[in-house]
């Protein structure tokens, strides 16, 4: 089973703070996506990276696929407390049957006025 | 357009019970999932579907069944509960139409069992 580790597990900043949140493997991945998941919701994509080094950016968030494709991070400048979530990275494997993701362990963030 | 719905959004179950949790689809999805979600471990996969008529064991199998009757149904069934199998469950599709194709997900299960 591959492992997603993601870090910091929680997070809690005060609005216009910048933060970044890391997301690593030992294993390779064909993909590496990011969702975000509200309380009592389930978790929505943000974004898909594929090539290593591949960097997208989002309104304020910067996502970024390492180069070797094993590890990923997600920046967010200025945070807002509409920003307040948990943030799921995902590894994708080509497989037979399609795109299998491994969740990583998930960042809780709280942004507070 | 409703996208994922689960059934029941929560409940409470005796340990030893027989659980089914309903999952429905309106997008013509072909690949469905099944995860529970436990606070420090993320998302972790159950059983899926890649299409209607298959079904394959993820991460975490043991004590559950599914089945894929038809393309749009994805139940998740406990035999007979444990309390580890206290967690919340959330239901995706995929169109596995592309290489990299986003999970969409329902709104949850909260199952507790004593």
């Amino acid at each position: 089973t591959q492992l997603l580790e993601q870090s910091p597990q929680f997070l809690s900043i005060q609005e216009g703070e910048n933060l970044t949140v890391y997301c690593n493997s030992s294993s390779v991945f064909s993909s590496l996506q990011w969702y975000r998941q509200e309380p009592g919701e389930g978790p929505v994509l943000l974004v898909t990276v594929v090539t290593g080094g591949e960097v997208k950016k989002l309104k304020r968030l910067t996502f970024q696929f390492g180069d070797a494709r094993k590890d990923s991070s997600l920046h967010i400048t200025a945070a807002q407390p509409g920003d307040t979530g948990l943030y799921l990275c995902a590894g994708g494997e080509l497989t037979g049957g399609g795109n299998k993701l491994t969740f990583g362990t998930g960042t809780q963030l709280k942004v507070e006025l | 357009i409703a996208g994922i719905t689960q059934a029941p959004t929560s409940q409470i179950l005796a340990a030893g019970r027989r659980m089914t949790l309903r999952c429905t689809q309106d997008m013509r999805h072909n690949a469905m999932y099944w995860y529970r979600q436990d606070l420090g471990l993320g998302l972790r996969l159950i059983h899926y579907s890649n299409t209607a008529g298959t079904t394959g064991k993820g991460e975490v199998p043991d004590g559950y069944s599914v089945s894929r009757a038809n393309t749009d149904d994805f139940p998740l069934t406990l035999a007979s509960a444990v309390p580890s199998q206290t967690s919340v469950y959330f239901c995706a599709s995929s169109p596995q139409s592309g290489r990299f194709d986003e999970q969409f997900f329902g709104p949850g299960t909260r199952l507790t069992v004593l």
